[in-house]
């Protein structure tokens, strides 16, 4: 089984500053088949990336993947105020699927 | 654009089984071209996929669970199933049904959720 790590934990932030995810495999993901998930309280995860680094339709551009193999970044290029939620990476290349514990951004 | 919604019992007894459908609309569940799965979620905690089910009938499941699931498909509702035996209030969690394209690297689109308590 692939384990995700995610770092950190919790990302205290302000409006209009930059985003750092970082998700790092416990092997390598098949081809890419990495994605990150943004989930505001009470909501379905909702797909931002796939493929590791293509963003899913309708995500504005202030989101963006990065990565290979084991190491795997998320950048929020400005923050927005509805950008603060828990995101989440999930691999689904190999069986079984598995997802990281999750980023908190927070406001600052 | 699909949509996928969960339906199902909301309280479940302890040892008893938790059955939940998926009604898939503005797509097909006999198309062969998409893995239909269940995902979950403790109430705050992160989230474990379960397992999926293709148009073939074949399926793969979490082997943390594999011995208690069954997923399955029936074409004439258009619907995927989730059971789950011999619940403990472990299993106590909101319960996702999603969809993702087999054929490249597209990611899940999910249902809203449904929550689904063990207690008795």
């Amino acid at each position: 089984e692939i384990v995700l790590t995610q770092s950190p934990g919790t990302l205290s932030l302000s409006p209009g500053e930059r985003a750092t995810l970082s998700c790092r495999a416990s092997q390598s993901v098949s081809s890419s088949y990495l994605a990150w998930y943004q989930q505001k309280p009470g909501q379905a995860p909702r797909l931002l990336i796939y493929g590791a680094s293509s963003r899913a339709t309708g995500i504005p551009d202030r989101f963006s993947g990065s990565g290979s193999g084991t190491d795997f970044t998320l950048t929020i290029s400005r923050l927005e105020p509805e950008d603060f939620a828990v995101y989440y990476c999930q691999q689904y290349g190999s069986s079984p699927l598995t997802f990281g514990g999750g980023t908190k951004v927070d406001i600052k | 654009q699909v949509q996928l919604q969960e339906s199902g019992p909301g309280l479940v007894k302890p040892s008893e089984t938790l059955s939940l459908t998926c009604t898939v609309s503005g797509g097909s569940v006999s198309s062969g071209s998409y893995y239909w799965s269940w995902i979950r979620q403790p109430p705050g905690k992160g989230l474990e996929w379960i397992g999926y089910i293709s148009y073939s009938g074949s399926t793969d499941y979490n082997p943390s669970l594999k011995s208690r699931v069954t997923i399955s498909v029936d074409t004439s509702k258009n619907q995927f199933s989730l059971k789950l035996n011999s619940v403990t209030a472990a299993d106590t969690a909101v319960y996702y049904c999603a969809r993702r394209y087999r054929y490249d690297s597209s990611g899940y689109v999910w249902g809203q959720g449904t929550l689904v308590t063990v207690s008795s």
